[in-house]
């Protein structure tokens, strides 16, 4: 596998239900980040890790809890969502050198519905 | 809060017109810019970052000029085809303590008709 990769594709989950969002990256990169779209509006940063340490978390209410056990691996764990939590959520990965300046690789999303 | 727009929202040419759409952003506070290429079902694409005041960039048909003391950037299309179709993104970084922090524009979606 190359690139940064995201699974699942798909994700149809319930209010009560428990269930995480996982992301690799195989290109050797050191800063990783989710990323939200809901309908309608530009993508939005969730979480940044930067060697593996939590560097921004903007506002993201706490039934959204992230992951990062290495730098290769980021988890988005999800529990009791809300419908309007319905959005395409994107994974990230940069080289973590250059801060605002580094390209940043994104996988393909998971599509999320809350029922 | 930091505030990226682009326009327009839509754009629809023909085959082999040549177009172009702004991204505009608070010239205060910049750092770096960057333009994504978003095809539907696919992974952003990254196209450019720019940085500095008067930075071009150029990429086969794609190119982007940037100019910091005005905030916008243009990004530019020769001869377009129907896989430039796309939504095309911009997204600023303020710097400082905003390590990596992208603020993305809406995105202009382009229809390149045949």
């Amino acid at each position: 596998e190359t690139g940064v990769t995201q699974t699942p594709r798909h994700l149809v989950m319930g209010m009560t239900n428990k269930k995480s969002l996982k992301c690799e990256q195989h290109l050797g990169h050191n800063a990783m980040y989710w990323y939200k779209q809901s309908a309608k509006k530009p993508l939005e940063l969730m979480f940044v890790y930067n060697f593996k340490e939590q560097t921004e978390n903007n506002s993201v209410p706490s039934r959204f809890s992230p992951e990062c056990p290495n730098s290769s691996h980021l988890f988005l764990h999800l529990h009791t969502l809300q419908p309007e939590d319905s959005a395409l959520y994107l994974c990230a990965s940069s080289q973590g050198h250059r801060g605002g300046g580094d390209t940043q690789y994104f996988g393909p999303g998971t599509r999320l519905t809350v029922l | 809060i930091l505030n990226v727009e682009q326009s327009p929202q839509s754009l629809h040419v023909q085959e082999g017109d040549s177009t172009n759409f702004t991204c505009s952003f608070p010239s205060s506070n910049f750092y770096a810019l960057h333009w994504y290429r978003w095809e539907t079902a696919k992974s952003p694409e990254a196209l450019f970052v720019m940085t500095l005041n008067g930075d071009e960039k150029k990429k086969g048909r794609i190119s982007a000029t940037l100019n910091t003391k005005e905030g916008y950037s243009y990004l530019y299309i020769k001869g377009s085809q129907p896989e430039d179709s796309a939504t095309y993104l911009c997204a600023v970084n303020a710097g400082g303590t905003s390590y990596g922090k992208l603020t993305f524009g809406q995105g202009t979606i382009l229809t390149v008709h045949p």
